[in-house]
């Protein structure tokens, strides 16, 4: 079955980085676009990109561009979303999404903390 | 970029009854590109609806959604204690960003 299992939570400072990984199973991992999506506490949902694990093409959310990086690594069927020069604002929970057609399966998601 | 906007922010409702939920777009897109996720407290969410019409996979058939344009709508036909929940519809598919509606929360009366 498809599974999308994401590391663990994070407590980050201002101003540090955060990766997060999702790693696929149950399915070819190149096949599908894989997206992210973040959700601050209390909050709504927030598309912030998406990766090609094919080809590594990547689009993002023109709010994130500069400061997000979306990477995969086949040979793990893994993804990674690096978000850098970290605010408070950036607390949130994280989550992968495998598209197709519309966002058919979700990773557990993993809460980034951003704290002095 | 495409908005939506999710009426009303909070529905209270009985088990048994009809949930109504409506998903506003701030400019026309094909209807082939609007999701209906479901949402539990602490868990990731859930497709429920893609396609405006077409049920997800296990999503039972007391959940319909409808819709062109920019007026989409999602339907429960007679509530269960598990559809008590936060309900977003997306658009995808379209240029970027991909945006979610702010949500709608089913809460029991």
């Amino acid at each position: 079955q498809v599974q999308l299992v994401q590391s663990g939570a994070e407590v980050k400072k201002p101003g540090a980085s955060v990766k997060v990984s999702c790693k696929a199973s149950g399915y070819t991992f190149t096949g599908y676009y894989m997206h992210w999506v973040r959700q601050a506490p209390g909050q709504g949902l927030e598309w912030m990109g998406w990766i090609n694990p094919n080809s590594g093409g990547t689009i993002y959310a023109q709010k994130f561009q500069g400061r997000v990086t979306m990477t995969r690594d086949t040979s793990l069927s893994t993804a990674y979303m690096e978000l850098s020069r970290l605010r408070s604002d950036d607390t949130a929970v994280y989550y992968c999404a495998r598209y197709y057609g519309s966002f058919d399966y979700w990773g557990q998601g993993t809460l980034v903390t951003v704290s002095s | 970029e495409i908005v939506l906007t999710q009426s009303p922010g909070t529905l209270s409702l009985s088990p048994g009854e009809r949930a109504t939920l409506s998903c506003r777009a701030s400019q026309s897109f094909a209807s082939s590109y609007l999701a209906w996720y479901q949402q539990k407290p602490g868990q990731a969410p859930r497709l429920v609806i893609y396609g405006a019409s077409n049920r997800a996979t296990g999503i039972p058939d007391r959940f319909s959604g409808s819709g062109s344009g920019t007026d989409f709508t999602l339907t429960i036909s007679r509530l269960e204690p598990e559809d008590f929940a936060v309900y977003y519809c997306q658009q995808y598919g379209t240029s970027p960003p991909w945006t979610f509606g702010q949500g709608t929360k089913v809460e029991i009366k």
